[in-house]
């Protein structure tokens, strides 16, 4: 069975700075897609990023990338020049490229972008 | 992309009624999901709604508990039945639109329920 983990519950950055946000995850397939999705305060979650596991280069979105390390089963995400808008719950997710979009999803972390 | 319209947005309910909640999507989807986020904790997939035919349940959740209803590639409800306070969550609908990036979830709001 696939987990995702998020260990931080809770982040606080200031505004323009840079934060990183933790995940990993625990699979014994090799074609997957990890995502992050954000839900703001509103609670529709939108896309932030994704990533195909058979690809090694990082995805980038702008001021979000991510830095995707498969053998040590990590998907860590950078926000870049941090905006108050940027203040949200952001989940990590998992699913299997097998097309059936059984999500996995983290517990989430709660970040605070501070002006 | 999809923009999804979920009603009620927010209720509180008296143990043991029922209460059902729209979806309401603005473009045909073959896949609509039904999640439940629990305060605190992580988005957990409850069924997948099917259109013309019964929804597919998660281990943990049965149809008796949950009836959902996907008339049209639209359309979906689910209802939470005979509520007790461990309901109390929010339920979140979501597609994934044919021509979307591969595996890209589209989310509506939300609807929180407060059951006393």
């Amino acid at each position: 069975a696939q987990t995702v983990t998020q260990s931080q519950p809770e982040m606080s950055v200031q505004e323009a700075e840079t934060v990183t946000l933790s995940c990993t995850y625990d699979t014994s397939e090799s074609n997957y897609y990890l995502f992050w999705y954000k839900q703001p305060p509103s609670r529709q979650m939108i896309l932030v990023i994704r990533q195909e596991a058979y690809k090694q280069q990082n995805a980038t979105e702008n001021r979000f990338s991510v830095n995707f390390q498969k053998a040590a089963k990590s998907f860590s995400l950078k926000i870049s020049d941090s905006q108050l808008g940027d203040t949200a719950m952001y989940f990590c997710a998992f699913i299997l490229a097998s097309g059936t979009y059984k999500y996995i999803f983290g517990t989430g972390t709660r970040l605070k972008v501070l002006a | 992309s999809a923009v999804i319209s979920q009603k009620p947005s927010r209720d509180i309910c008296q143990r043991g009624t029922s209460l059902t909640i729209q979806c309401q999507v603005d473009s045909q989807v073959t896949m609509m999901f039904w999640y439940r986020q629990q305060p605190g904790q992580s988005l957990t997939l409850i069924a997948t709604a099917n259109q013309g035919s019964e929804a597919t349940y998660e281990s943990g959740f049965v149809i008796d508990k949950f009836p959902i209803s996907r008339p049209n590639l639209t359309f979906s409800t689910l209802t939470v039945s005979n509520m007790s306070p461990e309901d109390s969550s929010i339920y979140l609908c979501s597609v994934a639109p044919s021509g979307a990036v591969t595996g890209e979830l589209f989310f509506g709001e939300g609807s929180r329920l407060t059951v006393l």
